[in-house]
């Protein structure tokens, strides 16, 4: 049973153009989330969070939108630049849940030159 | 500030041994959690450690353990590896408020484990 969802396995984006990446989830109780981004042979890397009670949260070029209705998040990489080529992992986390992150299956994103 | 460090980053075992592997935190967190990567199940939770107490823990078999110690370094355990336990082995730490709220968590680069 995944909670989390990513149902685009990759993307493949011009670079300067904008980049979505969506994500959905079925559990009501998540309250928090987070975008991480991986390079092979590496750690995830903290993107950007939003909790349950905004909708938007903007870090220079990342911006994350949450549509609590439909239980979607989206991330909005703006520009797209090459470096920014890697695997983004949307996780949430429930108050009842501590730190205990429910992971997506990842997209593939490649911004081309 | 460091970031999390993690030892060794690869290791090979065989089937029936057991490993330990470790996990310095950020400076100052005092949360640790290990999460398990694999091209099937993708990012799976294991466990959380904070202030020397596991807090959470993911649907893991009884052979994989944990520890924290005062300093807030983890270690965790598995005991008679099986194939399936090849993995990337991730451990992240946050700070952790009083009041139970997360924060993000922060990422070692893993330990790659390979059973033979």
């Amino acid at each position: 049973d995944q909670q989390v969802k990513q149902n685009s396995p990759s993307l493949s984006v011009q670079e300067g153009r904008i980049s979505i990446l969506n994500c959905d989830y079925t559990n009501s109780m998540f309250d928090y989330f987070l975008w991480y981004k991986k390079y092979p042979a590496e750690g995830p890397t903290f993107l950007i969070s939003i909790s349950s009670i905004k909708d938007k949260n903007e870090d220079g070029r990342f911006t994350v939108f949450l549509n609590k209705s439909a239980k979607h998040l989206s991330l909005h990489i703006v520009p797209s630049q090459p470096g920014d080529s890697a695997v983004y992992f949307c996780a949430a986390s429930g108050r009842n849940a501590g730190n205990m992150l429910t992971f997506g299956g990842g997209t593939r994103l490649m911004v081309k030159p | 500030k460091a970031g999390v460090t993690q030892t060794p980053r690869y290791l090979i075992k065989t089937r029936g041994q057991q490993v330990t592997l470790s996990c310095s935190p950020i400076s100052g967190h005092r949360s640790v959690s290990w999460y398990q990567q694999t091209p099937g199940q993708g990012l799976q939770f294991l466990f959380e450690y904070f202030s020397e107490t596991q807090r959470n823990k993911g649907n893991f078999p009884g052979r994989f353990s944990g520890r924290q110690f005062s300093n807030s370094r983890s270690e965790m355990n598995v005991s008679t590896l099986e194939l399936g336990d090849s993995a990337l082995y991730l451990c992240a730490s946050s700070e952790r408020t009083s009041g139970g709220y997360y924060n993000e968590q922060f990422f070692g680069p893993g330990t790659r484990l390979t059973v033979l």
